[in-house]
């Protein structure tokens, strides 16, 4: 049983560019939520996917953005990008049913580091 | 808001010495409390978590934490480490303030020597 994949596992860009990052839920797993893991900090909450829908955010702007697809996978877009947002960039997926909101039965993937020029 | 500080950034422990590791939280609300732990190159995994009940919660290889409400507090320990304990341990809090997004520390890098 495969577990929450993410792709690339590292990426280089410089300031300004877009990127594009990817994730595989765990099998059986219909809800994605980004975290972005700063060097010597904790994960941050980005958002959540569910149904194909930005269901959650946290504080990041616009230039985030993600989305859902029928099979559950799921993309993070950040536009514009700046040396700030150089940091490791965490999948984790969920199954909606029973009591998704308590955070009870997350699993992490291991992580896009994304280094900004 | 809701807001978890971690006290230790490193802590480096002999094999099979005890280690602690301090999370105390902020919030007004009840709180659902979790440890998770990330290996090298690994994803992070989930240790343990308190979400109702007894006040003492314990993980299968050995760590436990203990929710202190009046306190607000929910350390981690376990009596004996391994060697395969090194790791970055993260401390995380929800509630119905922040809508149950999970909010984390900023780790607590254990280095078990032997």
């Amino acid at each position: 049983d495969a577990g929450v994949t993410q792709s690339p596992t590292h990426l280089i860009k410089t300031r300004g560019q877009q990127v594009t990052l990817r994730c595989s839920p765990k099998s059986g797993h219909d809800t994605v939520s980004w975290y972005q893991q700063a060097l010597g900090q904790g994960p941050q909450f980005i958002f959540q996917y569910y149904e194909e829908e930005e269901r959650q955010r946290g504080n990041f702007p616009d230039r985030f953005s993600g989305h859902q697809f029928p099979n559950y996978s799921s993309e993070l877009n950040v536009n514009a990008l700046l040396l700030g947002d150089s940091a490791l960039y965490l999948c984790a997926s969920s199954l909606s049913v029973g009591r998704p909101h308590l955070n009870e039965k997350l699993f992490f993937g291991s992580g896009t580091q994304l280094s900004v020029l | 808001a809701q807001s978890v500080t971690q006290l230790d950034s490193q802590v480096p422990v002999f094999e099979e010495a005890p280690v602690e590791l301090r999370c105390n939280y902020s919030s007004s609300v009840s709180v659902y409390l979790f440890w998770y732990v990330q290996y090298p190159n690994q994803g992070l995994q989930l240790l343990l978590k308190y979400l109702s009940g007894s006040t003492l919660v314990e993980s299968i290889n050995g760590f436990e934490a203990e929710f202190n409400k009046s306190q607000t507090s929910f350390h981690l320990r376990k009596p004996s480490v391994h060697i395969s304990d090194t790791a970055e341990y993260f401390c995380a809090v929800s509630d119905r303030s922040n809508d149950y997004k999970l909010s984390f520390g900023a780790g607590t890098t254990v280095t078990v020597r032997a």
